[in-house]
């Protein structure tokens, strides 16, 4: 029974490259949270999308910063342009419905930018 | 703005002791709190969480307790192990237009000697 995946773990970029960061939610899951964590840092709320649909991208930046969860295959938060300020894990979460509380969380993917 | 924040960045304690961490919230709204354990390289994984209605909840070795009166919120760790050491993280749940979304504290790392 796998659990939130995030790929890759690690991804270097070079300022001004595009960065894709990909999240399967746990089997059974409809609801993906992504969160930035800088360092020595709590988790930061981006964005909240259901199946085909972002509902809440309140946390998100404006520019730059884009999220989507396909139909079928992986959530896909995407930063285009990156920027050294862009330097650090991005944690994704998965829930069975907005009812029910618990989010699982996946390993993260941490990036660098050069 | 509304946030979370804890008291203490480490606490060091010997093997064997109680452990006791605390967080600080100033959304007095919030109605669902929860405990976090990161380790180094890993996403949060859930410990244990109370709803506003209560003051205090039991799990295995943990017990979480919540004073609405002062905003504070409290983990305690029995017989606290070595594997304890991580950083732990208290999460306000908001609920928006029928979802939730997390907002975390800085964090306290614990660090268990043995």
């Amino acid at each position: 029974n796998a659990g939130v995946m995030q790929n890759p773990r690690h991804l270097v970029r070079r300022r001004g490259q595009e960065a894709r960061l990909r999240c399967s939610p746990m089997k059974g899951h409809s609801h993906v949270y992504w969160y930035r964590q800088l360092p020595e840092e709590g988790l930061k709320f981006m964005v909240y999308l259901q199946k085909e649909n972002i509902i809440d991208e309140s946390g998100m930046p404006k520019e730059r910063f884009s999220a989507e969860f396909p139909k079928e295959g992986p959530s896909i938060l995407r930063i285009q342009q990156v920027v050294r300020g862009d330097s650090a894990a991005y944690f994704c979460a998965s829930s069975r419905s907005t009812g029910n509380n618990e989010q699982f969380f996946g390993p993260g993917t941490r990036l660098t930018v050069l | 703005g509304e946030s979370v924040g804890l008291h203490l960045p480490t606490l060091s304690v010997q093997e064997g002791d109680n452990s006791i961490i605390n967080c600080a919230y100033s959304n007095s709204a919030s109605d669902y709190f929860i405990w976090y354990k990161q380790e180094s390289g890993k996403g949060p994984q859930f410990i244990i969480d109370i709803r506003s209605n209560m003051d205090k909840r039991q799990g295995q070795r943990v017990t979480v307790l919540l004073n609405k009166t002062v905003k504070h919120l409290s983990l305690q760790i029995a017989a606290t192990q070595p594997g304890d050491s991580a950083v732990y993280f208290c999460a306000e749940i908001h609920m928006n237009s029928g979802y939730s979304t997390l907002t975390f504290g800085k964090g306290t790392m614990l660090l268990v000697s043995p």
